[in-house]
């Protein structure tokens, strides 16, 4: 296994701009998630994919933001019109089996000037 | 609705001393405990998960966690900690095996001096 990769590791934009974050999960995991970390918290959940069907999305996630995992392999997070209060880390995670922990990636460090 | 409380932010522990720290949780049915540790620019890496059986579990690191359930708690403990252990700790909880979605504390900062 390579991990989880998540791609970019950094990015600034100013605000009203669209950014995209992909993330590459093992090989194999059918399971995806991506939660939010913001500075001082813990990270929350934001959306769950088994396989390409997104199955649950947090309250979190408003409108501007939409996740895909077109082809049950990599994912990408869209925000739209981004604002200062969407600065956080973007973490990816993946797991195969119902009793496998949950593998994250490095995540992606969000900052909206 | 679940919820974990991390109730210490910060700890400074001195190297070779022991550690304890503390998890409580809120969730109705049998929980799926776990301890995870955030280095900085890392990504969470599991210490330790508690699904069923043993209630003292024993992870990686040297690290082990002992599920209460008289307390709702998972505390998190370790005989003797190294300069290298100084990261953030974040305890969660999980729904359920099949899905698994994942509530995490606040996290606990550990601070090792010399």
């Amino acid at each position: 296994d390579t991990g989880v990769s998540q791609n970019p590791r950094h990015k600034i934009t100013k605000r009203g701009q669209n950014v995209t974050f992909r993330c590459d999960p093992i090989s194999e995991h059918n399971r995806l998630y991506w939660y939010r970390q913001t500075l001082g918290q813990g990270p929350e959940f934001l959306t769950y994919f088994q396989n390409e069907a997104q199955l649950e999305k947090s309250r979190l996630l408003s409108d501007r933001f939409s996740a895909e995992r077109p082809k049950g392999s990599f994912s990408t997070l869209e925000i739209q019109r981004t604002e200062q209060g969407d600065s956080a880390m973007y973490l990816c995670a993946s797991r195969r089996l119902e009793l496998d922990e949950q593998y994250f990636g490095p995540g992606t460090r969000l900052t909206v000037t | 609705a679940q919820s974990v409380t991390q109730p210490d932010i910060h700890i400074t522990v001195s190297e070779g001393a022991s550690l304890e720290l503390r998890c409580n949780y809120s969730y109705g049915a049998t929980p799926y405990l776990f301890w995870y540790v955030q280095s900085p620019g890392q990504g969470l890496q599991l210490l330790l998960k508690y699904f069923s059986g043993d209630t003292l579990v024993q992870g990686i690191k040297g690290f082990e966690a002992e599920f209460k359930r008289s307390q709702s708690s998972f505390n998190l403990r370790k005989p003797s900690v190294h300069w290298s252990d100084a990261a953030e700790y974040f305890c969660a909880v999980g729904r359920d095996t099949g899905f698994q979605k994942l509530v995490f504390g606040t996290g606990t900062r550990l601070l090792v001096s010399p």
